[in-house]
């Protein structure tokens, strides 16, 4: 079946740690992204990527890192710089400029800095 | 920055339709509507895609008038299925970037 996985489901870490959150697609989208949830809120873009070995920063970039070596993998990385990094963090991916311009979301990885 | 306004939660019986409405008063001429549904603890749902008049799918129909400055998702029947969060959004196609508001709550009463 296609779709995007996110792993892990769950994800605890201590302050001051990197973490890095897993996000696959097998779509053969060209297009992913990284969007961060809060309670009650509604979705704000990380960062994003439009083709393989490039990717910009969206609204709510600084404390993260990603890279986009192969068009399949989208990696996020939370690093220590980020203040307040306990949130839910869902991945998508879509074709560029397609008709509908639909994002698939993966299933999320909720993290919490303990 | 692209916004759209809409009630933060609305209530209904199963078995009625729902209409939630989305103001976006500036809307620009290749902007379309688009709407998605999330469910708790998932990621959103492309639901249906509009740029004027009424567009129906297998699930709900999308009405936005002449003037563009708003739009109504319509849900036939709902039931407790369908409680979640809704989100209006409006798309370019030469920007792949979405922006989420808080979205519609809408619960599904028995």
């Amino acid at each position: 079946d296609g779709g995007i996985t996110q792993s892990p489901k769950y994800l605890f870490r201590k302050e001051g740690q990197n973490v890095t959150l897993s996000c696959e697609q097998n779509l053969n989208h060209d297009a992913m992204y990284w969007y961060r949830q809060d309670p009650g809120q509604g979705l704000r873009l990380i960062y994003y990527s439009q083709i393989v070995n490039d990717f910009q920063k969206g609204d709510i970039a600084e404390g993260y890192s990603v890279s986009r070596e192969k068009k399949e993998s989208f990696p996020l990385t939370v690093t220590s710089a980020q203040k307040n990094p306990t949130a839910f963090y869902l991945c998508a991916s879509s074709i560029p400029r397609e008709l509908h311009n639909e994002q698939f979301f993966g299933p999320g990885t909720r993290l919490t800095v303990l | 920055l692209a916004k759209t306004t809409q009630p933060i939660s609305m209530d209904s019986y199963e078995g009625q339709e729902v209409n939630i409405t989305c103001s976006h008063n500036n809307i620009a001429t290749n902007d379309y509507i688009t709407w998605y549904q999330q469910f708790p603890s998932q990621g959103p749902r492309f639901i249906i895609q509009g740029y004027k008049t009424k567009v129906t799918n297998e699930v709900a129909s999308l009405f936005i008038p002449a003037d563009r400055k708003s739009s109504t998702l319509s849900l036939p029947r709902v039931s407790l299925s369908d409680t979640a969060v809704y989100y209006c959004l409006r798309t370019n196609f030469g920007n792949e970037k979405l922006t989420f508001g808080t979205g519609t709550r809408l619960t599904i009463i028995p």
